[in-house]
């Protein structure tokens, strides 16, 4: 069974431009939360969703957005990447109790 | 303040110790409570989760809760160089008496295990 998966493993883009990360949830979850761990920090929240729609969601710009497909996978979006947004951007999937780590997306921008 | 408070070390412990990993959150309506390891360069991964005051023990780890003074722990036994890793507290945030599925992190404490 394989669990939550991410792609790509590494991403290098330049100020300005914009990127797409795609999670797949753990077989069973329809929940999936994404979120940003800086260097030497902990994983900050960006939004929730669940049955398609976003339930929740962090002090996050409206330069990050997202989607979740009928088959519960994700989809991160960031647009006008600034040089801040670099970071290990992270998904998780499981339910309001627990959650489980993908391996994350290492987010460059020069 | 913070809402959820870590010790971000580094805390070293010799091979066979006992590793204690300390945590506070600000939100006195929080009712579950994790502890994620991660290894550097990779993805946190849940070891502990505790719902209830008192002690929870999983092999050589033990979480212990106590809710009134808004304090998790997480103690390692037996401490192996393996062990070596950033622990993340993490937080349920809640709305209304239901669980949201929001974590909130801590910094993360670094444990070196020395051989």
């Amino acid at each position: 069974d394989a669990g939550v998966t991410q792609s790509p493993t590494h991403l290098i883009k330049t100020r300005g431009q914009q990127v797409t990360l795609r999670c797949s949830p753990k077989s069973g979850h329809d929940t999936v939360s994404w979120y940003q761990q800086a260097l030497g920090q902990g994983p900050q929240f960006i939004f929730q969703y669940y049955e398609e729609e976003e339930r929740q969601r962090g002090n996050f710009p409206d330069r990050f957005s997202g989607h979740q497909f009928p088959n519960y996978s994700s989809e991160l979006n960031v647009n006008a990447l600034l040089l801040g947004d670099s970071a290990l951007y992270l998904c998780a999937s499981g339910s309001y109790n627990e959650q489980f780590f993908g391996p994350g997306t290492r987010l460059t921008v020069l | 303040q913070k809402e959820v408070e870590q010790n971000s070390g580094p805390l070293s412990v010799p091979e066979g110790a006992i590793a204690s990993l300390n945590c506070t959150y600000s939100d006195r309506v929080s009712q579950s409570f994790f502890w994620y390891r991660q290894y550097s360069g990779k993805s946190p991964e849940l070891i502990m989760s505790i719902y209830s005051n008192g002690d929870k023990e999983d092999g050589r780890f033990t979480a212990q809760l106590n809710k009134a003074s808004q304090y998790v722990s997480l103690l390692i036994r037996d401490s192996q160089p393996s062990d070596s890793a950033t622990y993340l507290c993490a937080v349920n945030t809640v709305i209304g008496s239901s669980n949201t599925g929001k974590l909130i992190f801590g910094q993360g404490t670094t444990l070196q295990v020395k051989p």
